[in-house]
């Protein structure tokens, strides 16, 4: 099993640039989630779903958008790029454990 | 009040010591407990999970729960300097499916 994996592992965006966070997982888990991680910080929410075709907003919703149309996949889509989403983003697929995938970093200049 | 409190340190240990990692939590109906542990860099990585009252140990870590004080804790035994990470506290209640994390304690193994 690759068990959570995400695509770029490193990107920079130009501000009001959109692009998509690509998380996968194999391992047939219902939730999954999208956490940023800022310097020096801990891990915030942002979106989570409990499984295809539901998603819910976490504590830091604003500027993203999310979708789960697989049991798999799990995409992150920012439209309009600004610096304060300059960021680490981590997907996490869970049963009862939450496993991580290796990060993004996400440049916003 | 935040949801789950930890010191965020940094906590320095010497070398071969014990290491004691404190987490509160404010959900008294809370019932699963997660240790992860954070390389600078890198991400979180599961190292410990707890769901009763009690000592739980693997290898060289114990996880300690205690409900009626909303408390958690992990004890690392013989501290090398590899286990110099940030530990996060993560929480959840019945019935929700999201984790909640604290902001992490940063711990340094002294050689």
């Amino acid at each position: 099993n690759a068990g959570v994996t995400q695509t770029p592992k490193f990107r920079i965006l130009k501000i009001g640039q959109s692009m998509t966070l690509q998380c996968t997982q194999d391992m047939n888990h219902n939730y999954m989630y999208w956490y940023r991680q800022d310097p020096g910080m801990g891990l915030k929410l942002i979106y989570y779903s409990v499984g295809a075709g539901i998603t819910d907003k976490g504590e830091v919703p604003n500027g993203y958008n999310v979708s789960r149309s697989t049991t798999e996949d799990f995409p992150l889509r920012l439209e309009l790029a600004a610096p304060s989403q300059t960021s680490v983003y981590f997907c996490a697929s869970s049963k009862e454990v939450s496993y991580f995938g290796p990060g993004t970093r996400l440049l916003v200049l | 009040q935040k949801e789950v409190e930890q010191n965020s340190g940094p906590l320095s240990v010497p070398e071969g010591a014990i290491a004691s990692l404190n987490c509160t939590y404010s959900d008294r109906g809370s019932q699963s407990f997660f240790w992860y542990r954070q390389y600078s860099g890198k991400s979180p990585e599961l190292i410990m999970s707890i769901y009763s009252n009690g000592d739980k140990e693997d290898g060289r870590f114990t996880a300690q729960l205690n409900k009626a004080s909303q408390y958690v804790s992990l004890l690392i035994r013989d501290s090398q300097p590899s286990d110099s990470a940030t530990y996060l506290c993560a929480v959840r209640s019945p019935g929700n499916e999201k984790l909640t994390f604290g902001t992490g304690t940063r711990l340094t193994i002294i050689p």
